[in-house]
């Protein structure tokens, strides 16, 4: 069945950088994009970006242009997500999900469990 | 970017009631929106894609519908496990952004 199991809680200074994983099983790692969604505490759902494991493209919301990297191991089904030059307001949970897409309906089928980050100096 | 809004923000309902919540995007987005469910420190859960169409393991009181602008989730017979937030997410394009959420809680 399928998981993705993301890395656990992280606590960052302002201006730092953090780097958190998504390891996927249960199915064909390169068959399906990963996006990542985040939530700050108490808000709604904020999408970050996207990347296909198979050729490794990626598309970014403009808000993350510049700051935000996604990269994959396709050698043990993993998803990277690396932000930079971190700020409070990037405090907040941040998951990735598989994109299954059915019919070219996007939609996200299955999520991580969550990864909080911490931004306090 | 598509901006999505939904009505109400909160919503407050007995077991066995019948609701509805409204979701409309800025532009036309035809049928590509999606429903989840989230519940308190869980991650979201998929219940409709493609505006009506259910997700497998959904119970049926879930339905969807909508197309373009304007879309709605309806809860038939309302169960003590679906009291939770609720978002929209458009699918159409790139930022795939979502509603701001409809908490529903228990009369």
């Amino acid at each position: 069945q399928v998981h993705l199991v993301q890395s656990g809680a992280e606590v960052k200074k302002p201006g730092a950088s953090m780097k958190v994983y998504c390891k996927a099983s249960g199915y064909t790692f390169t068959s399906y994009y990963i996006h990542w969604v985040r939530q700050a505490p108490g808000q709604g759902l904020e999408w970050v970006g996207i990347i296909n494991p198979s050729g490794g493209s990626t598309t970014y919301a403009q808000k993350f242009q510049g700051r935000v990297t996604m990269t994959r191991d396709t050698s043990t089904s993993t998803v990277y997500m690396e932000l930079s030059t971190l700020r409070s307001e990037d405090t907040a949970v941040y998951y990735c999900a598989r994109d299954g897409s059915i019919n070219y309906y996007l939609s996200l089928d299955y999520w991580g469990q969550g990864t909080l980050v911490t931004v306090s100096s | 970017d598509i901006q999505m809004t939904q009505s109400p923000s909160s919503l407050s309902a007995s077991v066995g009631d019948r609701v509805t919540i409204t979701c409309r995007a800025s532009q036309s987005i035809n049928i590509y929106l999606n429903w989840y469910q989230q519940k308190p420190g869980k991650a979201p859960n998929l219940l409709i894609y493609a505006a009506s169409s259910l997700q497998s393991g959904v119970p049926s009181r879930f339905s969807g519908s909508g197309s373009g602008t304007d879309f709605t989730l309806t809860i038939n017979s309302l169960q003590p496990e679906d009291f939770a937030t609720y978002y929209c997410q458009q699918s159409s394009s790139a930022p795939y952004t979502f509603g701001q959420g409809t908490k529903l809680e228990i009369k």
